[in-house]
């Protein structure tokens, strides 16, 4: 069975970081682009990061840019999102989704059931 | 990069269609037949039902059906059912530099 387990979320103070893992299987990790979408509480989905199939290209929404840094490790099936200076506006439940095509193209055919982050004092 | 256009809500009765539009610009919708749309229902993640502006992923029911016309991507549900009360998102490639792009959702009620 295909499937995307994330991990990782909590509650952590505005500032400080977080990391998300995606643990992925049932389907060989390296052959798709992975992305992480979030969706603040009563909101929409926002598209957050994004990475190639073998990391060559990284993107960012604006909002997150120079603070976000997603990642990968082929070799352990996991993909990553690494969270610094968090804002109360980043506070949502974060979806780790795999993309059809090795590089991104905008196109989402599998999704985690999400961790959520809270950011707050 | 701005988040397409959607309508906030739309409603419909059992055995109706309804189209919900997805409006976005040159710089997506307009240039890219990468349009996607998901389906949400509450408390669950979001589901694949077209892709490539209307494909549909084995396993999708043929009542949905999407299409593309200059900057504006469609879904179409025809039949109406009490199941496909959810939120639905179009999504878009907005090139290499912000790759995604999302509509703001539609809220579709059945009667």
């Amino acid at each position: 069975e295909v499937q995307l387990v994330e991990s990782g979320g909590g509650l952590v103070q505005p500032g400080r970081s977080l990391r998300l893992s995606c643990a992925a299987s049932g389907f060989t990790f390296n052959d798709n682009a992975m992305h992480w979408v979030r969706q603040a509480p009563g909101k929409g989905l926002e598209w957050v990061s994004g990475i190639s199939w073998n990391s060559g290209i990284k993107a960012y929404a604006d909002s997150v840019k120079g603070r976000f840094t997603i990642s990968r490790d082929n070799a352990k099936n996991s993909l990553y999102l690494q969270m610094n200076s968090l804002r109360g506006e980043d506070t949502a439940l974060y979806y780790c989704a795999r993309e059809i095509s090795p590089v991104l193209w905008a196109t989402m055919d599998v999704w985690g059931h999400g961790t959520t982050v809270t950011v707050s004092s | 990069q701005s988040a397409l256009t959607q309508p906030a809500s739309m409603s419909g009765s059992p055995g109706q269609s309804i189209t919900i539009s997805c409006t976005g610009t040159s710089s997506d919708v307009g240039s890219y037949n990468l349009v996607s749309w998901y389906q949400q229902h509450p408390g669950k993640a979001p589901r694949l039902l077209i892709y490539e502006a209307n494909s549909r992923p084995s396993g999708v029911s043929n009542r949905f059906s999407g299409s593309r016309s200059g900057n504006t991507a469609s879904l179409t549900i025809s039949g109406l059912q009490a199941e496909d009360e959810a939120d639905y998102y179009c999504c878009s490639y907005a090139g290499v530099s912000t790759p995604v792009v999302f509509g703001g959702g539609t809220k579709l009620t059945v009667l």
